[in-house]
C-alpha cells in the first residue's frame, strides 16, 4: 500500500529537549515535505526536498531542521522546542509533476510542548 | 497577498442538500494545480479532488465537482447530497510549477451538516 508514515503520532515534552518526529514514504518519491498547521492558518511548508541531500526552507523554517539521507526518509528534527512550536505537523511526498492523485500526506503529529 | 483565500469561516447545511465551499486564488504561473482536501476532526488530511490549470472541464469526483472559473480565479466546491460524515475542515490548496514541491494552502471552512 502507497503511504507515508510518520512517528511519533502525539508527543508532549517540554521546552528545550531535543526531538526528532520521522517519516518515511515507500512510492520513490522524488519531492518531500513538512507542513504544519495552526488555527486559522491553514497549513504552511517548514523544508522541503527535492532529493536526497537537496533541502531547502519553506515559510517557517525556524527553529526546525532537516536531512535527506536517503529517498524514503524525511526526518524533522527540533533542537530546542519552543511553546510556540505546539502544532499538528504533516510530513508529505509528491512527484515531479501537478497531478493531483501524487500528492500524499502522513496520518499527522500532533506536538504539544510545555 | 494571500495565495489562496477561503472567505468562510464555517458554513452549515442541511442533511441531502448541496453546498458551495469558496476558493479564490492569486498566482501569475500560467501552470498551476488546484487541490481540495477534506480533514475530519480526526486529523488526517484526505484528497477529494484536484484541478489543472489547463484542463477544459470542471473537475468532478463522485459527489464533489470543482467549479473552476479560471477568468475570476476561483475553484469553488460544490458537495452534493451533503451527508453527516461530510462534516469536517475543508482545505482548498494550490501547487504552481515553478514550486514543483510545495501546496500553498487556505485558512479552511468548517463545514457543519444538520440532520
Amino acid at each position: 500500500e502507497a503511504q507515508v508514515t510518520q512517528n511519533p503520532r502525539y508527543l508532549i515534552t517540554v521546552t528545550g529537549k531535543k526531538l526528532t518526529v520521522t517519516c518515511s514514504q515507500n512510492m520513490n518519491h522524488e519531492y518531500m515535505s513538512w507542513y504544519r498547521q495552526d488555527p486559522g492558518l491553514g497549513l504552511r511548508q517548514i523544508y522541503y526536498s527535492m532529493n536526497v541531500e537537496v533541502t531547502d526552507k519553506g515559510d517557517v523554517p525556524e527553529g526546525y531542521k532537516v536531512s535527506r539521507k536517503e529517498k524514503r526518509n524525511f526526518p524533522l528534527i527540533l533542537e530546542s522546542p519552543s511553546p510556540n512550536q505546539t502544532s499538528l505537523y504533516f510530513c508529505a511526498s509528491n512527484n515531479k509533476g501537478l497531478s493531483g492523485n501524487e500528492q500524499f500526506f502522513g496520518p499527522g503529529t500532533r506536538l504539544t510542548v510545555l | 497577498a494571500q495565495k489562496i483565500t477561503q472567505t468562510q469561516p464555517g458554513m452549515f447545511v442541511q442533511e441531502k442538500e448541496a453546498v458551495t465551499l469558496d476558493c479564490t486564488y492569486d498566482t501569475s504561473d500560467p501552470s498551476y494545480g488546484l487541490f481540495w482536501y477534506k480533514q475530519p476532526s480526526s486529523g488526517e488530511m484526505i484528497f477529494l479532488i484536484y484541478q489543472g490549470s489547463y484542463d477544459q472541464q470542471n473537475a468532478t469526483e463522485g459527489r464533489y465537482s470543482l467549479n473552476f472559473q479560471k477568468a475570476r480565479k476561483s475553484a469553488n466546491l460544490v458537495i452534493s447530497a451533503s451527508q453527516l460524515g461530510d462534516s469536517a475542515m475543508y482545505f482548498c490548496a494550490m501547487r504552481e510549477w515553478e514550486y514543483g514541491n510545495k501546496l500553498v494552502f487556505g485558512a479552511g471552512t468548517i463545514l457543519r451538516v444538520k440532520s
